[in-house]
């Protein structure tokens, strides 16, 4: 089944101390982005990348990191955590085939608190 | 400084009815306009599209407008079902056919009523 997987869905962890959220796509797809949703705030782009090794801050990137050493991982590491942090985060990832452009496939979500 | 807008938080639609959610955008360099659909504890899906260069779209219940001129977009669900309560998103991504992901709304809460 072609999808775009998170982990983990859940995590509550405290301030300052490192973590990863993975994501990884299983459609080969070049593209892909981190996004957080807040209320009354919608989803606000955190990184995109393009392909491999290209990647480029969205919207809100302050705090966070990305690496795309492999097409199909994206993962989104935050070095220190703040409470400010604590949000819904949606990982996506598409690919565009003769210009045509195939929207985004998301995945479940991971619910981060920070305490 | 907000490139997309909905403007409306929430709607609510008697089952059978149309539902139009509105959206309107500020960024003239946007390419391909989405619409995505999310229910609650899961990922948005993908809904519909439409490429600036169309000003219709039809999928089956699901028809979008985009007026270019006014920087407008409107979806539109004939006719409306209990199953398409959920939030929709509007969202718009540049001339990098893609590759520089989405730039979203803030959503609008469709609740349809028996």
């Amino acid at each position: 089944e072609a999808q775009v997987t998170q982990n983990p869905r859940y995590l509550i962890t405290v301030t300052g101390k490192k973590l990863t959220v993975t994501c990884s796509q299983n459609m080969n797809h070049e593209y892909m982005s981190w996004y957080r949703q807040d209320p009354g705030l919608g989803l606000r782009q955190i990184y995109y990348s393009m392909n491999v090794e290209v990647t480029d801050k969205g919207d809100v990137p302050e705090g966070y990191k990305v690496s795309r050493k492999e097409k199909r991982n994206f993962p989104l590491i935050l070095e220190s955590p703040s409470p400010n942090q604590t949000s819904l985060y949606f990982c996506a990832s598409s690919h565009n085939r003769g210009n045509q452009f195939y929207g985004y496939t998301f995945g479940s979500g991971t619910r981060l608190t920070v305490v | 400084d907000q490139q997309v807008k909905q403007n409306s938080p929430s709607l609510s639609v008697q089952e059978g009815r149309i539902s139009i959610l509105n959206c309107d955008y500020t960024n003239s360099m946007f390419d391909y306009f989405l619409w995505y659909k999310k229910y609650p504890a899961e990922g948005p899906t993908f809904l519909i599209s439409i490429s600036s260069i169309k000003d219709k779209n039809e999928d089956g219940r699901f028809t979008v407008f985009l007026n270019k001129s006014a920087k407008h977009l409107s979806l539109h669900i004939v006719p409306s079902q209990p199953g398409d309560s959920a939030v929709y998103f509007c969202a718009a991504n540049g001339s990098g056919g893609g590759a520089d992901g989405l730039t979203f709304g803030k959503g609008t809460h469709l609740i349809i009523q028996p």
